[in-house]
């Protein structure tokens, strides 16, 4: 069974530019989570979605978005990028609700790098 | 303040011994704790997880402990392996189903 799949896995953007990171999840599983993580701070949850729909959302300012299309598979836009954006953006996915089962797959994670 | 704070930040261990790690929060409505184990340029994988109805759950040379009293859980490995070595997260799942992480123990085994 394949494993989470996140597009591009590096990239650099410059300041002020706009960036959509895209994830597949395992198939079958209907939830995706994003996670922001750079040293020392660990994993900062962005948000996550369930059959198309946003759940749950953590501390992180309007210009973090995503959605999610009926085949599961989600993307997430950052829009004016700052410097402070540049982070390991994660991927998981679960079968159902993360919070029924508590158990996240993880992609490899696209790294960012803002200039 | 929602909070787990994670100690130690780095651990080095000599291969065969123990390594523990720790974990301490504030919000006594967390009621879930897992422990994720991440290799360099893989993402965080669940290593074992425990509810707060246990004092100790154990798999393989894994063990965590939980002290609800304390708000303090741990993680240890026995007959630590240099296989082991690898980034640690703990984490505690919130009222509102959001996990929130500890900051991370970069764990080194020596041979």
């Amino acid at each position: 069974k394949a494993g989470v799949t996140q597009t591009p896995r590096y990239l650099i953007k410059t300041r002020g530019q706009q960036v959509t990171l895209s994830c597949s999840p395992i198939s079958g599983h209907r939830s995706v989570s994003w996670y922001q993580q750079t040293p020392g701070q660990g994993l900062q949850f962005l948000f996550e979605y369930f059959s198309e729909t946003q759940r749950n959302k953590g501390n992180f300012p309007g210009r973090f978005s995503g959605r999610q299309f009926s085949n599961s598979r989600s993307e997430m836009n950052v829009s004016t990028l700052e410097l402070g954006d540049s982070a390991l953006y994660l991927c998981a996915s679960s079968l159902v609700l993360a919070s029924d089962t508590g158990e996240l797959f993880f992609g490899e994670g696209s790294r960012l790098t803002v200039l | 303040q929602q909070q787990v704070k994670q100690s130690p930040q780095s651990l080095i261990v000599q291969k065969g011994g123990i390594s523990i790690i720790n974990c301490a929060y504030e919000n006594t409505a967390f009621d879930y704790f897992p422990w994720y184990q991440q290799f360099p340029g893989k993402g965080p994988a669940l290593l074992i997880a425990i509810r707060p109805d246990v004092s100790e759950k154990k798999e393989g040379r894994f063990t965590i402990s939980f002290n609800k009293s304390a708000k303090q859980f741990s993680l240890h490995i026995m007959d630590s392996q240099p296989g082991d070595s690898a980034t640690y997260f703990c984490a505690a799942m919130d009222s509102n189903y959001q996990l929130i992480w500890g900051a991370g123990t970069k764990l080194i085994i020596k041979p």
